[in-house]
């Protein structure tokens, strides 16, 4: 079973616009959701993360917006560029726990 | 410079023989990881490891082993390998729960 779970395989957006990546989740004990970002060839890389007390998260371009109670969150990317293309994991664990569950990934590419 | 190092990089194994995957981490992390990264199904955990000599099987640890004798290092051993372990493993390392978790390259494994 799919603890995480990416609605998106693929999200293709123009440059300058906001890209909007989703995820939910089954289990309610989960309460740390980072996102990581993976360039070809490279492994997953911290991008942004949020703890379940927040319900907002905001890195420059970066946001993440968390509903607790529909257990889902989303990513947004403002202002898109190419050097943005890449495949975001959402991911998820809970306190006191080292294991992180992955989400399949959604594969962003951002037309110039 | 904080880095988790994956050795090798690419690896042709055939049916059948021993693959031994080998990482190491500067950081004195007491955590690491190894996942597999096959298209579609994200990153899924093979073993964690909380220190030395203390491992435990994490979501798919069938045809696998881990050895780690020492903090820094973390192997992943393959005893006869098959065609289905054919994937991307990757390495990674935390300084404890909830804290960023570090990847390294990863390894792109066939077995033929």
């Amino acid at each position: 079973q799919q603890q995480v779970r990416q609605s998106s395989q693929s999200l293709t957006v123009w440059e300058g616009e906001t890209a909007i990546l989703n995820c939910s989740y089954e289990n309610s004990a989960f309460d740390y959701f980072p996102w990581y970002q993976q360039f070809p060839g490279e492994g997953p890389a911290l991008l942004i993360a949020i703890r379940s007390v927040s319900d907002k998260k905001e890195d420059g371009r970066f946001t993440i917006f968390f509903n607790k109670r529909e257990k889902n969150l989303s990513l947004h990317i403002k202002d898109s560029q190419p050097g943005d293309s890449a495949t975001y994991f959402c991911a998820a664990s809970w306190s006191n726990y080292n294991v992180l569950y992955f989400g399949s990934g959604t594969k962003l590419t951002v037309e110039p | 410079d904080m880095k988790v190092t994956q050795m090798p990089r690419y690896l042709i194994k055939r049916m059948g023989e021993n693959v031994l995957l080998e990482c190491g981490q500067d950081m004195s992390h007491e955590t690491m990881y190894w996942y597999r990264q096959d298209p579609g199904l994200g990153l899924q955990l093979i073993y964690i490891s909380y220190d030395v000599d203390s491992n435990s099987e994490g979501d798919i640890p069938k045809g696998y082993r881990v050895s780690r004798k020492k903090r820094e290092h973390f192997s992943l051993i393959l005893d006869s390998a098959k065609t289905n372990q054919t994937s991307v493993y990757f390495c990674a390392s935390s300084r404890d729960s909830n804290t960023e978790v570090f990847f390294g390259k990863g390894t792109r494994l066939t077995v033929v």
